[in-house]
């Protein structure tokens, strides 16, 4: 079973808008960290936000905010007020206490129109 | 500033030859690496696990004769795509962890390495 799932292989935004990007997860860990990262075309990856399973409040990192759903098990991506430069691929990742390893999504490809 | 220093960042090379690709961790002591690959529109997927001066571990269907990953100290892992041919052609990204408090859950990854063999 996929532990990662990102159901949205592209999305649209225009410039300025609000975008959501959807990630369920699987695990059975009580403890586990949910991460967001982005790849713009050059490679990189950045390091965007992250959500612990024990944390009370959602995460929020400038106009990056997770919307942590743990009964529903997803941690989607909410990105404020679109820019340009936010066109890239968008990975949710995870990692799970007793695994230790991190599991990546598929990716979303975001693209802002101006 | 970053703190995962990997090049190079792009290569070209001939079928048959090896290429060696580093990753050294800049401001901190990198207690696991790991090596990942990508193929074009696709995920990341991990290859090995490398633990400083230990022998790394491999996921599944990863050659660890072809893909030799040395971890000599704590802030240089190597990866070394050996007898290179077409289809090794990839993008491969190491990642690191290591650190202290909170810096520790990002689990910082270098610029990534385009390698092309012709």
């Amino acid at each position: 079973a996929q532990k990662i799932t990102q159901t949205q292989p592209g999305m649209f935004v225009q410039e300025k808008e609000a975008v959501t990007l959807d990630c369920t997860y699987d695990t059975s860990d009580q403890s586990y960290g949910l991460f967001w990262y982005k790849q713009p075309s050059s490679g990189e990856m950045i390091f965007l936000i992250y959500q612990g399973s024990y944390d009370e409040q959602n995460a929020t990192e400038g106009r990056y905010s997770l919307n942590f759903q743990k009964a529903r098990k997803s941690a989607n991506l909410v990105i404020s007020a679109s820019q340009l430069g936010d066109s890239a691929m968008y990975f949710c990742a995870m990692r799970e206490r007793s695994y230790q390893k991190v599991t990546f999504g598929i990716g979303t490809k975001l693209q802002v129109i101006p | 500033g970053a703190v995962v220093s990997q090049h190079p960042s792009w290569v070209i090379c001939k079928s048959g030859t090896s290429v060696k690709i580093e990753c050294r961790s800049l401001d901190f002591q990198a207690t696991t690496m790991f090596w990942y690959r990508q193929f074009p529109k696709q995920s990341l997927m991990l290859m090995a696990t490398s633990n400083e001066g230990s022998k790394a571990t491999y996921e599944q269907g990863v050659e660890k004769d072809k893909f030799l990953i040395n971890h000599a100290s704590l802030t240089l892992s190597t990866l070394t795509v050996t007898s290179a041919h077409p289809e090794d052609s990839s993008f491969y990204i190491c990642r690191v962890e290591g650190g202290t408090g909170d810096r520790n859950t990002e689990a910082f990854f270098g610029q990534g390495t385009r390698l092309t063999v012709v």
